[in-house]
């Protein structure tokens, strides 16, 4: 029963360092999001994919990079780490299938605190 | 664009009712959620209500949806300190944008 699985849960990054997020899931899901949360501010979506080969931007994609090689993963990348990207950041996933045996529901990792120095 | 709002904090007593209030503003939202937040964990849904619908109820939970005003609540009956988390109003449709509007979370204090 793993769902969705975040590394790494913790990250500090110096300004300008890059790194990748990972996400992962094994619901056999085709949609996979990025979200951040920041205090007062909810979460905003980053980056979505609706299945392999296919991603496209959300609310505040700019200083992000995903792409979906697999169903099963959904790496969210930072080229050159601001300050301004110190967040708490969630992978979630779905069929996106409405319909009698989906409502919907978003199904979350456990999130991946980054600090940006 | 889509919007979702919600009070940032809650506190109640031990024993008393919730209600956790949200507005959104998306007219084509066909599934609404509640979500609930413990402390370092990720989201998980709590509940959901269609749009075709007005009331729904979960045992103490009880969602009440007024489409006309675009208000969506949440009201948790006997609140428990266990109640204590953050919790998130969102909202999604069925037309093909695949986007999930949340919003603040608000965030509920149980005092024993």
């Amino acid at each position: 029963n793993a769902g969705v699985t975040q590394t790494p849960k913790f990250q500090v990054l110096k300004t300008g360092q890059s790194m990748t997020l990972q996400c992962a899931q094994d619901m056999n899901h085709e949609y996979m999001s990025w979200y951040r949360q920041d205090p007062g501010m909810g979460l905003r979506l980053i980056h979505y994919s609706v299945g392999a080969g296919i991603t496209d931007q959300g609310e505040v994609p700019n200083g992000y990079n995903v792409s979906r090689s697999t169903t099963e993963d959904f790496p969210l990348r930072l080229l050159s780490a601001a300050p301004s990207q110190t967040s708490v950041y969630f992978c979630a996933s779905n069929t996106f299938t409405f319909g009698q045996t989906n409502t919907g529901e978003l199904f979350f990792g456990e999130g991946s605190r980054l600090t940006v120095l | 664009g889509e919007d979702v709002e919600q009070s940032l904090f809650l506190s109640v007593r031990e024993g008393d009712s919730s209600v956790i209030n949200c507005t959104y503003t998306d007219s084509s939202s066909t599934y609404l959620y509640w979500y609930k937040q413990e402390p370092g964990a990720g989201l998980q849904l709590l509940t959901y209500i269609f749009s075709n619908m007005d009331m729904k109820q979960d045992q103490r939970l009880t969602v009440l949806l007024n489409k006309k005003d675009k208000h969506l609540s949440l009201r948790i009956a006997d609140t428990q300190t266990g109640d204590s988390a953050i919790y998130f109003c969102a909202e999604t449709d069925t037309s093909g944008t695949y986007k999930y509007i949340f919003g603040t979370g608000t965030r509920l204090k149980v005092l024993a």
